[in-house]
């Protein structure tokens, strides 16, 4: 099974700083990530595909980078709705596996 | 506008059985894989289990191998998972997932609770 890790766990900012997120992969999964936004009561969102396509109807601010076990999701901007869990998952092989999850939350 | 809706979660005792439900409209079902992922209460994301768009091909995770049954009925745009033999760790919200590049998810249900307890 391959194995997603998450840094950092929690990631505390303020609106309109900049937040980076990593992904590291057990092994290489090629470009085959994707990353999720979570609020609480609520389910996943799909933010990016093969590492770095954002999905239909998601902003600008949203991108995602890296191949092979290394990736990183970057919020260029946050905005108050954007505060909620962060997951990446692949699709390299089965079984998916997602990471534990980044939360941001407000400094 | 695509809709995945949930049913059939409940409290059920050890060793019980359930069958859930997810009703898909908006979209063309049968040309879909479609999924199953669960969040325990607090937890992350698990995936459960796949299948294809025309219901020849299932996967599923080890934790759930021979207990839990996908399957689909494309004339009825409905997904099912049939699940025995629960135990208190299969405790959770179960997501029905519309497959996006076969094993990405585009869209999500709102979740149905399955607690298993006595």
């Amino acid at each position: 099974e391959i194995v997603l890790t998450q840094s950092p766990a929690t990631l505390s900012l303020s609106p309109g700083e900049r937040a980076t997120l990593s992904c590291r992969a057990s092994q290489s999964i090629s470009s085959y990530l994707a990353w999720y936004q979570q609020k609480p009561g609520q389910a996943p969102r799909l933010l990016i595909y093969d590492a770095s396509n954002r999905a239909t109807g998601i902003p600008a601010r949203f991108s995602g980078s890296g191949s092979g076990t290394d990736f990183t999701l970057t919020i260029s901007s946050l905005e108050p709705e954007d505060f909620a869990v962060y997951y990446c998952q692949q699709r390299s092989k089965w079984p998916l596996t997602f990471g534990p999850g980044t939360k941001v939350d407000i400094k | 506008e695509v809709q995945l809706v949930e049913s059939g979660g409940a409290l059920v005792q050890p060793e019980g059985s359930l069958r859930l439900s997810c009703a898909a409209s908006g979209f063309t079902f049968s040309s879909y894989w479609m999924h199953w992922v669960r969040q325990a209460p607090g937890k992350g994301l698990v995936w459960v289990s796949r299948i294809n768009s025309d219901g020849s091909s299932t996967s599923y995770a080890d934790s759930v191998k021979g207990r839990f049954t996908i399957s689909r009925d494309n004339a009825k745009n409905t997904l099912y998972l049939q699940m025995n033999s629960l135990r208190a760790e299969d405790t959770a919200v179960y997501y029905c997932v519309r497959g996006f590049s076969i094993n990405y998810g585009d869209y999500w249900g709102q979740g149905t609770l399955v607690t298993v307890s006595t």
